[in-house]
């Protein structure tokens, strides 16, 4: 099973600061046929289901603020929140589905400083 | 509109079962790669079980030999039978849409059902 980790548990930003997440898999999710990284970065408030953000790795889905960027290639991911606002408060998970069983991070939980 | 709306939660004892729904609107369900994650209380998402447009099937080991997926594509809907459950399969079920005709990411999420066990 390819074990995805993130880091840090917890971060605490000012507003307007930069905020960034990383995620690392236990083994390449990079296929190397069509040169895409197979991972997606999801966001989740209290009570709500998580929301999509991120697909191969550094595509925005549609309608999510381009404060939010992925990078990253291979085995090692971010996720960056380049000018945090209020409403960004929320856990974020990566997740791979390069194979199954399709794992997720252990969640990252983004607070105001 | 895209969406999926789960049924069938509830406080369950050890040991005994129950099947989790997940009506699906404004798509086909058949033509899409469909997928259970939970969340236990406190704790981070965990896959549990995919089935492809194909009909193939995949479950992760804590649910392996317990938890059936399934459609009905009549109903256009999505299942999870759930039997010999414990203490530890405790969490809220979402289903969610994968892709069509091969893995990738989930959107959208319903908005999941909570499933208690305990005596």
């Amino acid at each position: 099973d390819i074990v995805m980790t993130q880091s840090p548990d917890s971060l605490a930003v000012s507003l307007g600061e930069r905020a960034t997440i990383n995620c690392k898999s236990s083994q390449s999710v990079l296929y190397s046929s069509n040169n895409k990284n197979y991972l997606a970065w999801y966001q989740q408030k209290p009570g709500q289901p998580p929301k999509l953000l991120i697909y191969w790795a550094s595509t925005r889905e549609s309608g999510v603020p381009d404060r939010f960027s992925g990078s990253g290639s291979g085995t090692d991911f971010s996720l960056t929140i380049s000018s945090l606002q209020a409403e960004d408060v929320a856990v974020y998970s990566c997740q791979q589905y390069y194979t199954p069983p399709l794992t997720f991070g252990g969640g990252t939980t983004v607070e105001i400083k | 509109e895209v969406q999926l709306v789960e049924s069938g939660g509830g406080l369950v004892q050890p040991g005994g079962s129950l099947r989790l729904s997940c009506a699906a609107s404004g798509f086909t369900v058949s033509n899409y790669y469909m997928s259970w994650v939970r969340q236990a209380p406190g704790k981070g998402l965990e896959w549990v079980s995919i089935l492809y447009s194909s009909g193939t099937t995949y479950y992760a080991d804590s649910v392996k030999g317990r938890f059936t997926i399934s459609r009905d594509n009549s109903k256009n809907t999505l299942y999870l039978q759930m039997n010999s459950l414990r203490a530890e399969d405790t969490a809220v079920y979402y289903c969610a849409r994968g892709r069509q005709q091969q893995l990738g990411w989930f959107d959208p999420w319903g908005q999941g059902t909570l499933v208690t066990v305990s005596s």
